[in-house]
């Protein structure tokens, strides 16, 4: 069964650094995209950044609010993913979702962790 | 970047009656390279991850009910649910995946009148 996993939100003051995590299990880490997603409180949904595969050679795509603050990593010999968070700002607060991709789309999500950026 | 317009941004349809709503990117998602759209349709429950209904613009998931289906190429695109059932209410996201980044709908949210 395909599971992904994220961990590790949490308050965060602004300026401060949080790093989320994606457990994955259920299939070959190394053969797929995995994007990060997020969704503000009563707001749409937000594509935050991807990871391509090994065959495309993990290249690493961010959205535009959050090049330059946010890094995405991968270990595969871990089955997990990462969101290193820099700099966060209020408008970071959201639920942030790490989504596996399949024959053109997300085909299985997590369930989600909810990081707050307050002070 | 694409930018993506989700029309309406709410719709009321009573059960059982047909709902269509519509998708409009600012540039075409049609690759020809491969003739397929780069475009997909999401539902949105609060508490719940996405999920996936359909994908190159009319490729139904796995385990998604036939009465959702995909139309439209190139720029514009409708997603149609064909008799709404109460466990359809939700807000429902198109995304392009043709270019990064990848972007969303601002949604339409699809309740019951």
């Amino acid at each position: 069964e395909v599971q992904l996993v994220e961990s590790g939100g949490d308050l965060v003051q602004p300026g401060g650094s949080l790093r989320l995590s994606c457990a994955v299990s259920g299939f070959t880490l190394s053969d797929h995209y995995i994007d990060w997603v997020r969704q503000a409180p009563g707001k749409g949904l937000e594509w935050v950044g991807r990871t391509r595969n090994k065959a495309n050679r993990y290249i690493i795509d961010y959205a535009a609010s959050v090049r330059g603050r946010f890094t995405i990593s991968r270990d595969d010999s871990k089955n997990s993913l990462y969101l290193q968070m820099d700099s966060l700002r209020t408008e970071d607060t959201a639920v942030y979702y790490c989504a596996k991709w399949q024959s053109g789309a997300a085909d299985s999500w997590g369930q989600g962790t909810l990081v707050t950026v307050s002070s | 970047d694409i930018v993506m317009t989700q029309s309406p941004d709410s719709l009321a349809v009573s059960l059982g009656e047909r709902a269509t709503f519509n998708c409009k990117s600012s540039q075409t998602v049609l690759s020809t390279s491969n003739n397929q759209n780069y475009l997909a349709w999401y539902q949105k429950k609060p508490g719940q991850p996405p999920k996936l209904l359909i994908y190159w613009a009319s490729t139904r998931e796995s385990g998604v009910p036939d009465r959702f289906s995909g139309s439209g190429s190139g720029t514009d695109f409708t997603l149609t649910i064909s008799s709404l059932q109460t466990e359809d209410v939700a807000v429902y996201y198109c995304q392009q995946y043709y270019s990064p980044p990848l972007t969303f709908g601002g949604g339409t949210k699809v309740e019951i009148k």
